[in-house]
């Protein structure tokens, strides 16, 4: 089956404690986003990676880090940097040519902070 | 003025009738347009994409776009229960100056909408 997995469904963190929420897709896109959600509001972009190795910031990229070493893998660390990290993660993949590069989105992890 | 504007709702609709969507954006450079559909706790789903002015319709929902006022809309008839979800208008500019197309897409806060029997 192709599709996008996220791990871990759930994660909580500690203050202080840096995370890493993995995400991975066997789809053959180039590309692939993060994205955040908070309640009642949209998807706002965190970072997104048109080809391996190289990645752009998005709208919200502080406390966040990421890194593309392969095509099918884009984890996005969420640092102790980010205060308010409590939120619904979605990762998304596209391609970047032939096509209107729809995105497809992943299960998501749902982080909290205790 | 937000990039991406959609009323938020509550929309609530009898089983039967026609709900209608709608969005609004503001960068006159947005070529693809999108709608997805979020059940709660869930990932968002795409259910339509139109590029051209006019009406794109797939099975019981129909996208309608008028660059001019900068506008989209998603129509969805015999709306069933089952349609009850938060739905989400997207926006993706055209090529860059580069020629690629790199897939930035801007949403809009979401539409919850309820189907009630």
């Amino acid at each position: 089956d192709g599709g996008i997995t996220q791990s871990p469904k759930y994660l909580f963190r500690k203050e202080g404690q840096n995370v890493t929420l993995s995400c991975e897709q066997n789809l053959n896109h180039d590309a692939m986003y993060w994205y955040r959600q908070d309640p009642g509001q949209g998807l706002r972009l965190i970072y997104y990676s048109q080809i391996v190795n190289d990645f752009q910031k998005g709208d919200i990229a502080e406390g966040y880090s990421v890194s593309r070493e392969k095509k099918e893998s884009f984890p996005l660390t969420v640092t102790s940097a980010q205060k308010n990290p409590t939120a619904f993660y979605l990762c998304a993949s596209s391609v970047t040519s032939g096509g209107y590069n729809e995105q497809f989105f992943g299960p998501g992890t749902r982080l909290t902070v205790l | 003025q937000k990039e991406v504007e959609q009323n938020s709702g509550p929309l609530s609709v009898p089983e039967g009738a026609i709900a209608s969507l709608n969005c609004t954006y503001s960068d006159r450079g947005s070529q693809s347009f999108f709608w997805y559909r979020q059940y709660s706790g869930k990932s968002p789903e795409l259910i339509m994409f139109i590029y051209s002015n006019g009406d794109k319709e797939d099975g019981r929902f129909t996208a309608q776009l008028n660059k001019a006022s900068q506008y989209v809309s998603l129509l969805i008839r015999d709306s069933q229960p089952s349609d009850s979800a938060t739905y989400l208008c997207a926006v993706k500019r055209g090529r860059d100056a580069g020629g690629t197309s790199y897939g930035k897409l801007t949403f809009g806060q979401g539409t919850i909408l309820t189907v009630h029997p």
